[in-house]
């Protein structure tokens, strides 16, 4: 079945440094999301990218849709520590009605 | 405007005990879903719904069974609860079943099996 993995799983800044994490598929995707979750919370939708070397941005995050449309990533300029939280990526594939989950990053940022 | 709501936020089970987490939305969401989520494994669909009357199994469907009479429900029963269950079980529903609609999750339930 189709697999998503995520890296790396944890990782820990300091306040003002960049953070990145990198979305990895099995099989290629029809389109990708993006959600945070807020430790105790639930996932929140972000964003998606549909076309192949798609690049958005929202504020200090900027997403990417690989070239092959099997890989993402997620970059956080200048971290705050409103930035906390798990960051999961998440893919169909096809027509597919299910929608797989990465393993997830969780981001720790202190001052 | 409540979007998607679970109850319970908590439950204890015995081994072998039954029980249903209930999930309701009120956007009118053609989708429904539930997902369970460990500890470094990120989420992992059990079951989703296309629409009324109609459901499939996701990757861990094992142990679970679902129902959708309505377009507003979906609840998830246990069966025969087992430690392996324990878990935080999220409902989420979207606009769309045909892919690209956002997921709107609910606020989760912390289920320990004992």
């Amino acid at each position: 079945g189709q697999q998503v993995m995520q890296i790396p799983q944890y990782q820990h800044v300091q306040e003002g440094e960049d953070f990145t994490t990198y979305c990895n598929s099995s099989t290629t995707l029809s389109n990708i999301q993006w959600y945070k979750q807020r430790p105790g919370g639930h996932p929140v939708f972000l964003i998606q990218l549909v076309k192949s070397g798609e690049v958005k941005k929202q504020k200090r995050l900027t997403f990417q849709f690989g070239e092959a449309k099997k890989n993402s990533s997620l970059h956080i300029t200048a971290t705050q520590t409103t930035d906390v939280g798990t960051y999961f990526c998440a893919g169909y594939t096809g027509t597919a009605s299910k929608l797989t989950f990465g393993t997830g990053t969780r981001l720790q940022v202190t001052l | 405007n409540a979007g998607v709501t679970q109850t319970p936020k908590f439950q204890v089970l015995k081994t072998g005990q039954s029980m249903t987490l209930q999930c309701a939305q009120d956007m009118n969401h053609e989708y429904m879903s539930w997902y369970r989520q460990d500890p470094g494994m990120g989420l992992r669909l059990i079951h989703y719904s296309v629409g009324a009357g109609i459901t499939d199994q996701g990757e861990v469907p094992n142990g679970y069974n679902v129902s959708r009479s309505t377009t507003e429900d979906f609840p998830l029963r246990l069966l025969s609860a087992a430690p392996s269950q324990t878990s935080v079980y999220f409902c989420a529903s979207s606009y769309s079943y045909r892919g690209g609609s956002p997921l709107h999750f609910g606020n989760g339930t912390r289920l320990t099996v004992t």
